[in-house]
């Protein structure tokens, strides 16, 4: 059974001050890992899509790299705007529920950023 | 604007009344999926829907129906609804089936079963 553990569960940070959040996981042939935004009262947003093991994507504040066991979401000098629900998702080669699209989550990490 | 639209935001109902929840998007996507969200245990998918009059079970599909008989349309059915389907229900599509699609979710809906 796929799985996918986030860490820490909440994060509290000064702006400026970076960090680095974490999604392990454990599938049977990763096709994509999916990091997602969720900010209070919204659905989640995406962010970023990585695939094999060494990538790393980049958007504003934020890096998101990718290993064979995990994946961080690294945020630089952050601000208070950051501050929302990351979320990482898994889908797995050998799933055939979900019709091949299906996203296995975490529990997300609550960040906030503060002055 | 590219959206997924879900209806009602939010609903406060009793058990065994029947229920619907509407989810429509605008950008032609083949795949739309329902997901429910509990604390502590992330998001799950209850049903999902690869394409008009194709549909099939998720994870947690106990209780509920959904139908798919136009491609914008993915509605969720509580048919007699219980205290414990009390959650925020996502629903979510993405352009095709295929695994490196995102999928883009509404803003949800927190359903209170009493």
């Amino acid at each position: 059974e796929d799985q996918v553990t986030q860490s820490p569960e909440a994060l509290r940070l000064q702006e400026g001050e970076s960090s680095s959040l974490n999604c392990s996981y454990t599938v049977s042939g990763l096709r994509g890992l999916f990091w997602y935004r969720q900010d209070p009262g919204k659905g989640p947003e995406f962010l970023f899509t990585l695939y094999s093991a060494g990538e790393e994507k980049e958007k504003e504040r934020l890096k998101a790299t990718l290993t064979k066991k995990e994946s961080f979401l690294h945020i630089t000098a952050p601000k208070p705007e950051d501050s929302a629900t990351y979320l990482c998702a898994v889908q797995a080669r050998s799933r055939l529920t979900g019709g091949g699209n299906k996203l296995t989550f975490g529990t997300g990490t609550q960040l906030k950023v503060e002055l | 604007e590219a959206q997924v639209t879900q209806n009602p935001r939010y609903l406060i109902t009793v058990t065994g009344k029947k229920l619907t929840v509407t989810c429509s998007q605008n950008m032609n996507h083949e795949y739309m999926s329902w997901y429910r969200q509990d604390p502590g245990l992330g998001l799950r998918q209850i049903y999902y829907s690869m394409n008009v009059e194709v549909t099939d079970k998720g994870d947690v599909p106990e209780g509920y129906k959904v139908s798919r008989k136009e491609k914008r349309n993915f509605p969720l059915i509580l048919e007699s609804p219980s205290p414990n389907q009390t959650s925020l229900y996502f629903c979510a599509s993405s352009f095709s089936r295929d695994w490196n699609q995102p999928q883009h979710f509404g803003d949800g809906t927190r359903l209170s079963i009493l």
